[in-house]
């Protein structure tokens, strides 16, 4: 199977414009969507972003999705920067049986 | 509206059995894939399995295989989380979460078991 690695942890100023990222080990990003979850301490994981770009009804439009085929990674832009957007960042994909794998999680602060 | 409900918290010696749950309600529950993630204390997510209450086909992860068993049953809209002889090593908070075809859209609110002698 293959891996999603992520940055353990990334620091942005408020209103600013942060991108994670999360590169897959083997096998093209573009095979399989990727989604990202947001996890606030002490909270259940909520979907900010499914299938590479779609944004869930009710998350604000200041989050996005991409993947890039060219370096294999996907990654998840967060413009204009608010508090509430600290939280742990998690990429997940998956292969063609239907098995999941999850990044190891991106730690984001905003200072 | 969809809901997830989980079991409450579990203390637990090493050696014992344990099955936890997860009620659906508001959607088709036969319908949807349920499935179970892990987070061990501080650490990240990492994806169990998953499984098709409408059948029964289960996938688990190839680090999970053999460790728990998922279930499910129609009648109650409820998935199961199970083991059958618990390790320190399964204290961690566990996830139930709806999964629409490419990522988990609904999730529950988490059970905590602990595992200590």
């Amino acid at each position: 199977n293959f891996m999603l690695t992520q940055p353990h942890s990334v620091s942005e100023s408020l209103g600013k414009t942060i991108v994670i990222s999360c590169t897959r080990s083997s096998g093209s990003i573009a095979t399989n969507y990727v989604q990202w979850y947001q996890q606030r301490p002490g909270s259940s994981p909520t979907t900010v972003i499914y299938e590479d770009s779609q944004r869930p009804s009710g998350v604000p439009d200041r989050f996005s999705g991409s993947i890039d085929s060219s370096s294999n990674s996907a990654s998840l832009t967060i413009s204009g920067l608010k508090t509430e957007d600290e939280a742990d960042y998690y990429c997940q994909s998956y292969d063609n049986t239907n098995h999941g794998v999850f990044g190891g999680g991106t730690k984001l602060t905003v200072l | 509206e969809v809901q997830l409900v989980q079991s409450g918290a579990e203390v637990k010696k090493p050696g014992e059995s344990l099955k936890i749950s997860c009620k659906g309600s508001g959607y088709s529950f036969t319908t949807y894939w349920i499935g179970w993630v892990r987070q061990m204390p501080g650490k990240g997510l990492e994806w169990m399995g998953i499984i098709y209450p409408g059948d029964s086909d289960t996938r688990y992860s190839p680090s999970f295989q053999g460790q728990v068993t998922i279930s499910a049953d129609k009648a109650t809209s409820t998935a199961y989380l199970r083991w059958s002889s618990l390790k320190a090593s399964d204290t961690a908070m566990y996830y139930c979460a709806r999964y629409a075809l490419s990522y988990f859209d609904y999730w529950g609110q988490g059970t905590l078991v602990t595992v200590s002698s």
